[in-house]
């Protein structure tokens, strides 16, 4: 296990909702990123918090939000949800500045329909 | 923008056999490349890490290389074990300006047969 739990684990909604996800990284790293994986393709990188800040962003529009808290926990906000949001979203935390290693949760399973 | 390419059919093995999978990327050389695991259902599992500076890493039966020339990767799994059946993600890792951005790419599914 990576320490890092996501919830729900899954969850179902109606195309135009809005959705929040959670995260809570593992012990001591204070960077949470986020990813998009639609089935058969790779994780797509949303975006990335370090220290409470945005610090780095992939091809999502503004729609997709995120925070994350003192505690380095995160949440990934996607409003007026679409057909097309349906995917298994993955958070990573690691420890910034030391190296790069991930260390993912299983994952939200979202279904919009 | 940086593109990956790993081969997007799946890559059937005899167990005991060396599988080798490849990771081509366009664009820009990484400031890391790394390589992960993922079993269906659950999030992937770091593997290995090389930085552009390196030429080959190990890891008990994972060896991966980076050529930056060639702009690829290679991981080789020897002595494949069933249990070695999985997709196998490479992953680049960018810093530009301070700011972070990992692309992934499709993947390669692994089919070690006993």
């Amino acid at each position: 296990e990576t320490g890092v739990t996501q919830s729900p684990t899954h969850l179902i909604k109606t195309r135009g909702q809005q959705v929040t996800l959670r995260c809570s990284s593992q012990s001591g790293h204070n960077t949470v990123s986020w990813y998009q994986q639609a089935l058969g393709q790779g994780p797509q990188f949303i975006f990335q918090y370090y220290r409470e800040e945005e610090n780095g962003r992939g091809n999502f529009p503004p729609r997709f939000s995120g925070l994350q808290f003192p505690n380095y926990s995160s949440e990934l906000n996607v409003n007026a949800l679409e057909l097309d949001d349906s995917a298994l979203y993955l958070c990573a935390s690691s420890l910034q500045g030391v190296n790069t290693e991930a260390f993912f949760g299983q994952g939200t399973r979202l279904t919009v329909v | 923008s940086q593109k990956i390419e790993q081969n997007s059919e799946a890559l059937n093995i005899q167990e005991g056999k060396t599988a080798t999978l490849t990771c081509n990327y366009t664009n820009y050389s990484p400031a890391y490349l790394q390589w992960y695991r993922q079993d269906p259902g659950r999030g992937p599992v770091f593997l290995l890490l090389i930085r552009e500076n390196e030429k080959e890493k190990r890891k008990e039966r994972l060896k991966v290389t980076f050529d930056t020339t060639l702009k690829q990767s290679l991981f080789h799994i020897t002595a494949s074990q069933p249990a070695d059946s999985a997709t196998y993600l490479c992953a680049l890792d960018m810093i530009a300006g301070g700011y972070q951005k990992v692309t992934f790419g499709t993947g390669t599914k692994l089919q070690v047969i006993p």
